[in-house]
């Protein structure tokens, strides 16, 4: 699986809207963008995914680079509830149950009130 | 709805003891299913994977070993538990059929070995 790059930390406060970047230069083009995020002493929660097309959910906006070698996951709004660990992966499609996720360092965020 | 329950919450165990964690997912059948770790400030691994009742893969050798007795148990095991194993372990699944890396987290398992 390729490599992603995050930053290792990004601070915010309530109410902003926060652009989460990652970097992935060598991603084949069989491979899917996914992002979990992860509080202290808990699992890891899954948070979106896509493939080429920008998409959206409840929880994010994920941007995804035309040459598809970078995304940025969009949260509105943040509240203190957003404050987690969030993780970048990449994983090939149709790998069956034996899908393994590859969980990095992440970008710790940090939500101020 | 899906559940997953993981047992004990936590537990303090002494370094060449054995070691038995469960993972029960109710709501859901088929499931495939995941044990991970995280050591203390570290990162998450995987360590096994099961896609059917009686078959378990190896990812990460931890001399530890898994098995899945029943098509919604997962048990993690290891029959002389060494410091390094303590952590934080993580049972997960996955919808059978359906998108394999929208995997879904228990609460986890605290171990602490002395």
């Amino acid at each position: 699986d390729a490599k992603t790059t995050q930053p290792d930390s990004m601070e915010s406060t309530e109410g902003e809207t926060v652009h989460l970047p990652c970097s992935h230069a060598t991603i084949s083009g069989n491979e899917y963008i996914y992002w979990y995020r992860q509080v202290p002493l808990q699992g890891p929660e899954y948070v979106t995914h896509g493939l080429q097309q920008n998409t959206t959910n409840s929880m994010a906006f994920l941007a995804i680079a035309s040459d598809r070698k970078s995304s940025t996951l969009i949260l509105p709004h943040v509240s203190l509830r957003d404050a987690a660990v969030y993780h970048c992966i990449l994983r090939v499609a149709n790998q069956g149950g034996s899908a393994k996720l590859i969980f990095g360092e992440g970008t710790k965020l940090t939500v101020s009130s | 709805a899906q559940t997953i329950h993981q047992w004990p919450v936590a537990e303090i165990k002494a370094v060449g003891s054995p070691l038995s964690l469960g993972c029960t997912i109710k709501g859901k059948s088929s499931p495939n299913l995941y044990w991970y770790w995280q050591a203390t400030g570290g990162t998450l691994q995987q360590l096994f994977y099961s896609i059917t009742v009686g078959q378990v893969e190896s990812v990460v050798q931890l001399n530890l070993s898994a098995s899945r007795p029943k098509d919604d148990q997962f048990i993690l095991s290891t029959e002389k538990l060494l410091l390094s194993h303590s952590g934080f372990y993580l049972c997960a699944w996955s919808p059978r059929g359906g998108n394999y890396a929208e995997q879904f987290f228990g609460p986890g398992t605290r171990l602490t070995v002395l």
